[in-house]
């Protein structure tokens, strides 16, 4: 079945970085995009950004410009999130998903990142 | 940037109707998508193309759009229902996802 599991909780200081981890099974990795979409304590869904598998374009959300980077690794079927700078602010629950004709399915598990110093 | 706009909450009684809207400009225009989230699990595709329901969906779920509201419709709700709604459009001109506020679905 379509599965995207997500790697681990982390905890950083302000003013660091998080990488997060996506890997993908049992679909072809490469004929679909994916998205990353958080949500802070209590808050909604907050979309940051999606990346091509098939030629690693990616398009972020303008309030995360500068400080996200998407990238993917086909040989392993992985997609990657990097955050830098980060501020009390980012603290969130962090969720890969697949995405479709302009919906996203299935979603990861989800990754807390926790920012406080 | 788009807008989508819920109500933070809806309250419905066992075995009724719960419809949750969605507000954006000329939102009709636009495919709709929707989610449920209970807490502390991630979000599951529940409608895709304003009406479709992925496999596994159960018939009580249930969508429209048009003009400037797309609409969530859950008939016969049960208690499993309670939890927290998004609907969703891609923004073909900035090529950005988007999601609504978010609805709170209670069931009393």
């Amino acid at each position: 079945q379509v599965q995207l599991v997500q790697s681990g909780a982390e905890v950083k200081k302000p003013g660091a970085s998080v990488k997060v981890s996506c890997k993908a099974s049992g679909y072809t990795f490469t004929s679909y995009g994916i998205s990353w979409v958080r949500q802070a304590p209590g808050q909604g869904l907050e979309w940051m950004g999606w990346i091509s598998a098939y030629n690693g374009n990616t398009n972020y959300a303008q309030k995360l410009q500068g400080r996200v980077t998407m990238t993917t690794d086909t040989s392993t079927s992985t997609a990657y999130m990097e955050l830098r700078s980060l501020r009390s602010d980012d603290t969130a629950v962090y969720y890969c998903a697949r995405v479709m004709g302009g919906w996203f399915d299935p979603w990861g598990q989800g990754t807390l990142v926790t920012v406080s110093s | 940037s788009y807008v989508l706009t819920q109500p933070p909450s809806v309250s419905v009684a066992p075995g009724k109707t719960a419809r949750i809207t969605c507000g954006g400009n000329n939102i009709g225009s636009k495919s709709v998508h929707w989610y449920q989230q209970k807490p502390g699990q991630a979000p599951v595709l529940v409608i895709y193309y304003d009406s479709d329901r992925p496999s596994g969906i159960p018939e009580r779920f249930s969508g429209s759009n048009s003009g400037n509201t797309a609409t969530l419709t859950i008939s016969r709700v049960e208690a499993g229902d309670e939890a927290d709604y998004y609907c969703q459009v891609w923004d073909s001109s900035s090529d950005q996802g988007v999601f609504g506020t978010g609805t709170k679905v209670t069931v009393l």
